[in-house]
C-alpha cells in the first residue's frame, strides 16, 4: 500500500510555463488537500476537495487550479508559473472532510520557478 | 489572529535520553491537537493526537501532555534514537469553509548527539 504518491519529486521550471503536480492516493479517502510549505510561513492551504467532483479554494489559491475527476487523483496546475510559486508542495488526504479527521501527507514536490 | 504551535526552534539531546518538545497555543477554544514529525525531504507524518478532554495520551515511546490552564502541550520521546532526528510540529486542525486545514506551528528541529 503506497498511501499518497506525488510526482515529480522535484522540478525546475521557467517562469511563464504551465506545470501540473500529480497526487494519487490509494486509501479511498474522500477528502484531499494541497498545501505549500515555505520557510517561516508554515504550511498554507491552496485548494481542497471534500469529495470527488467538488473542489474549494484555500488560503492561497491564486495562480493555482485543481480538479477532482475521481476519488484517487487530485492534480494541481500552475497555469503560468511565477518565481513566488517556488516552494515545496504537499498533497494530503483524509477519510472524511472535517477537522477531526487525520490528514495523511505525501512526500512532497520541490518546485523551483526561475 | 490566534496562533498555535509556538516552539523553540532547536533541541539537541543525547542518544538514549528522553526528549521533551514544547508547544504553546493561544486559542482557549482549541479542542484537538496533533503532533507531526517531518524528516528531511519528506512530508509531515502523524505521531499522536490529543483531544481537550484528556490531559495525557501515550503511544509507542511517545507521550503527549496537554495543560489547558496555561495553554501548553508537550511531546515526550523516550530513549531518543538517531531515527528521531526531524522537525516536530504541534498542529491544530481547524474548520476552513466547508473543509478543514491543519494549522502548523514553526516547529522544533530535534538533533541527536551520539
Amino acid at each position: 500500500i503506497a498511501g499518497i504518491t506525488q510526482a515529480p519529486t522535484s522540478q525546475i521550471l521557467a517562469a511563464g510555463r504551465r506545470m501540473t503536480l500529480r497526487c494519487t492516493q490509494d486509501m479511498r479517502h474522500n477528502a484531499m488537500y494541497w498545501y505549500r510549505q515555505d520557510l517561516g510561513l508554515g504550511l498554507r492551504l491552496i485548494h481542497y476537495s471534500n469529495t470527488a467532483g467538488t473542489t474549494g479554494k484555500g488560503e492561497v489559491p491564486d495562480g493555482y487550479s485543481v480538479s477532482r475527476a475521481n476519488t484517487d487523483d487530485f492534480p494541481l496546475t500552475l497555469a503560468s508559473a511565477v518565481p513566488s510559486q517556488t516552494s515545496v508542495y504537499f498533497c494530503a488526504s483524509s477519510a472524511l472532510a472535517g477537522e477531526h479527521n487525520e490528514q495523511f501527507f505525501g512526500p512532497g514536490t520541490r518546485l523551483t520557478v526561475l | 489572529g490566534e496562533s498555535v504551535g509556538l516552539h523553540l526552534p532547536t533541541l539537541s539531546v543525547q542518544e538514549g535520553d528522553n526528549s521533551i518538545i514544547n508547544c504553546a497555543y493561544s486559542n482557549s477554544a482549541s479542542d484537538y491537537f496533533i503532533w507531526y514529525k517531518q524528516e528531511s525531504g519528506k512530508g509531515p507524518q502523524f505521531i499522536i493526537d490529543i483531544r481537550s478532554n484528556m490531559d495525557k495520551r501515550q503511544g509507542q515511546r511517545v507521550t503527549v501532555l496537554l495543560n489547558k490552564t496555561v495553554k501548553h502541550l508537550s511531546l515526550q520521546i523516550a530513549a531518543t534514537q538517531p531515527g528521531d532526528s526531524a522537525v516536530y510540529f504541534c498542529a491544530e486542525p481547524r474548520r476552513y469553509s466547508s473543509a478543514s486545514k491543519i494549522i502548523f506551528g514553526s516547529g522544533t528541529r530535534l538533533s541527536i548527539r551520539p
